[in-house]
């Protein structure tokens, strides 16, 4: 089955304690991003990745990290979370680049940073 | 940079017809997609307009004026289960730009 896999999908932490939020799709797509959902603010774009090697900030990049040493998966990093990093977190791919390309989203995990 | 406007909230009945509108102002612009997402759950892609016109797929339909910077979403035949949160985005070459959403009730 076609599908982008985020892991955790809950997860309660302290302030500090660097975490890594995995994100893996098996459709060999080359674009891949990250996004945060808050209440009222819709998504927003945190980082993105056009293929292996090539990544790039998108709106809200203070505080994370990513890389993409393969073309599945696209880790998100938070050296050193903090409580305004508490949302909801959604990991996306698709085919080639964004134009007419259906965005490929995985199921969600939610970070409370205590 | 960018900004989209779309309604906060909406509410018809089932079986009624609807349009969500979205107006947006950006630098780089390629086409606008609309997604739909239920409570918690993932976004869903419904439709991509590059080019200005109505695209239809089944009950849904977008709309696209580039001279305009609008577009909307038409959702016919109400049902139920269409109560959930549609959301425009810009499409700038290189990213996805979401508007705040627009929360549909569907109310018998």
């Amino acid at each position: 089955e076609a599908q982008v896999t985020q892991n955790p999908r809950y997860l309660i932490t302290v302030t500090g304690k660097k975490l890594t939020v995995t994100c893996s799709q098996n459709m060999n797509h080359e674009y891949m991003s990250w996004y945060r959902q808050d209440p009222g603010l819709g998504l927003r774009q945190i980082y993105y990745s056009m293929n292996v090697e090539a990544t790039d900030k998108g709106d809200v990049p203070e505080g994370y990290k990513v890389s993409r040493k393969e073309k599945r998966n696209f880790p998100l990093i938070l050296e050193s979370p903090s409580p305004n990093q508490t949302s909801l977190y959604f990991c996306a791919s698709s085919s080639e680049g964004i134009s007419n390309q259906p965005q490929h989203f995985g199921d969600g995990t939610r970070l409370s940073i205590l | 940079g960018q900004s989209l406007e779309q309604p906060s909230e909406v509410t018809a009945v089932e079986g009624a017809i609807v349009q969500i509108n979205c107006t947006y102002q950006t630098s780089g612009f390629y086409g606008l997609s609309w997604y739909q997402q239920h409570d918690g759950g993932a976004p869903t892609f419904l439709s991509y307009n590059g080019l200005d016109g109505l695209e239809e797929t089944g009950r849904f339909s977008s709309f696209l004026s580039r001279s305009d910077s609008y577009g909307y979403l038409l959702l016919q035949e109400l049902q139920m289960k269409d109560s959930a949160s549609y959301f425009c985005a810009v499409d700038s070459g290189y990213a996805l730009n979401f508007g705040k959403g627009t929360s549909l009730l569907v109310t018998p």
